[in-house]
């Protein structure tokens, strides 16, 4: 079993619309949850980082976690063709050492 | 404030070659991780060095080593290249070794095994 989970994709949605991206990991002793963007050819950057139960916002982004039901969450408001990317959600699971488990990162299309 | 570097950009390498690869983390920045991302998969963990040493280690072969200079600076070294060590080549750099931290990527090398 894999230890961070994404659905692939792709996911189109039109332009200010609210994407909804989502991610399930293992339990194992998980401590923190990170989304990054990656555009086409290059590296992964930081969006959001969540370490407690519920919702953090910062501008057009939300991520929610739920760790009872081991999920974590990505929403982004007013969408823009910018957005277009993947994005990739990563677990730092303790008790492998503070390793960083990534998923496979959803493809998300804007579409103007 | 200088992001994480790397290099160089791209490599191409033959099999059964070695190859180095180089990461200057982000200022202020003391701990450097590296990774491995195949096309259309998340990057995988290979190993992180702290405090000139590896902390801990992905699963990849002892092919696969790595060293940390006295300026945090650090290198990925790669033997008896095989065709599947071709991937874009990461570098994160991170602040300590705390239970929650984030991680902050350079613009990655990538190496093509011919």
């Amino acid at each position: 079993q894999k230890e961070v989970e994404q659905n692939s994709g792709p996911l189109s949605v039109p332009e200010g619309a609210i994407a909804s991206l989502n991610c399930t990991y293992s339990d194992r002793g998980s401590q923190s949850f990170f989304w990054y963007r990656q555009y086409s050819g290059k590296s992964p950057e930081l969006i959001m980082f969540i370490y407690s139960n519920g919702d953090k916002e910062d501008g057009r982004f939300t991520a929610q976690l739920n760790k009872a039901s081991q999920y974590v969450s990505l929403l982004i408001r007013d969408s823009q063709p910018s957005d277009s990317a993947t994005y990739l959600c990563a677990v730092n699971m303790w008790d492998t050492g503070n390793q960083f488990y990534f998923g496979t990162g959803t493809s998300l299309t804007v579409i103007p | 404030d200088a992001g994480v570097t790397q290099s160089p950009t791209h490599l191409i390498k033959t099999r059964g070659q070695q190859v180095t690869l180089r990461c200057s983390p982000k200022s202020g920045h003391d701990t450097v991780s590296w990774y491995q991302q195949a096309l259309g998969q998340g990057p995988q963990f290979i190993f992180q060095y702290y405090e000139e040493e590896e902390r801990q280690r992905g699963n990849f072969p002892d092919r696969f080593s790595g060293h940390q200079f006295p300026n945090y600076s650090s290198e990925l070294n790669v033997n008896a290249l095989l065709l599947g060590d071709s991937a874009l080549y990461l570098c994160a750099s991170s602040l300590g070794q705390g239970a929650s931290y984030e991680q902050y990527f350079g613009p990655g090398t990538r190496l093509t095994v011919t």
